[in-house]
């Protein structure tokens, strides 16, 4: 049972180039989260899903797009990437109901932007 | 504006003792909160939970206190051990759809040796 899988797991980019990152989970979540990690800010969510072809803006969506075509996965796109988009990223799910409140975390990835 | 806060960036603790992490929050609807620990180059793990109908829950080495009315919540490891080791998250919940989850800057506890 793997979880929650991130690729890539490093990743260097110039300003100005694109790229995605992909999440995919294996124990059938309807809910899946990205957020970034940065030094004193703490976790801060991006963008988030409800469930399949669903999506809505978290607390710092901007600069960022996402897509979630199949249940499984979750996609955060940079179009055009920031210096200020360097951070490690973390893609996260959770099952439906009351008691489901735990989130299942993927290792990360680390993303700098030059 | 910060809904979950961990005021302390850091705390060592010698090994055998406790080690007190705590939590404040401002978002009167917050309604489930969790501890998450982190090890380098990990995501966060999920450690414990609390409900807000209740004010303490146990789990081996670790008690998580919710103290409703002061809005703060605090994590309890007796006895620290040196694989504690790690950045420890404050997060919450409120009622919703999706209960997004809000999370502290972390604490970085130190279990010396």
């Amino acid at each position: 049972n793997a979880g929650v899988t991130q690729t890539p797991k490093f990743r260097v980019l110039k300003t100005g180039q694109s790229m995605t990152l992909l999440c995919a989970q294996d124990m059938n979540h309807e809910y899946m989260y990205w957020y970034r990690q940065d030094p004193g800010m703490g976790l801060r969510l991006i963008h988030y899903s409800v469930g399949e072809g669903t999506t809505a803006k978290g607390e710092v969506p901007d600069g960022y797009n996402v897509s979630r075509l199949k249940k499984q996965n979750f996609l955060l796109g940079l179009e055009s990437a920031a210096p200020s988009q360097t951070s490690v990223y973390f893609c996260a799910s959770r099952g439906r109901g009351r008691g489901a409140n735990v989130l299942t975390f993927g290792a990360g990835s680390r993303l700098t932007v030059l | 504006d910060q809904q979950v806060k961990q005021n302390s960036p850091s705390l060592s603790v010698q090994e055998g003792r406790i080690s007190i992490l705590n939590c404040d929050y401002t978002n009167s609807m917050f309604d489930y909160f969790l501890w998450y620990k982190k090890y380098p180059a990990e995501g966060p793990t999920f450690l414990i939970s609390i409900s807000s109908i209740k004010d303490k829950n146990e789990d081996g080495r670790f008690t998580v206190f919710l103290n409703k009315s002061a809005k703060h919540l605090s994590l309890h490891i007796v006895p620290s051990q040196p694989g504690d080791s790690a950045v420890y998250f404050c997060a919450a919940s409120e009622l919703g759809g999706y209960q997004k989850v809000t999370f502290g800057i972390g604490t970085k506890l130190q279990v010396i040796p």
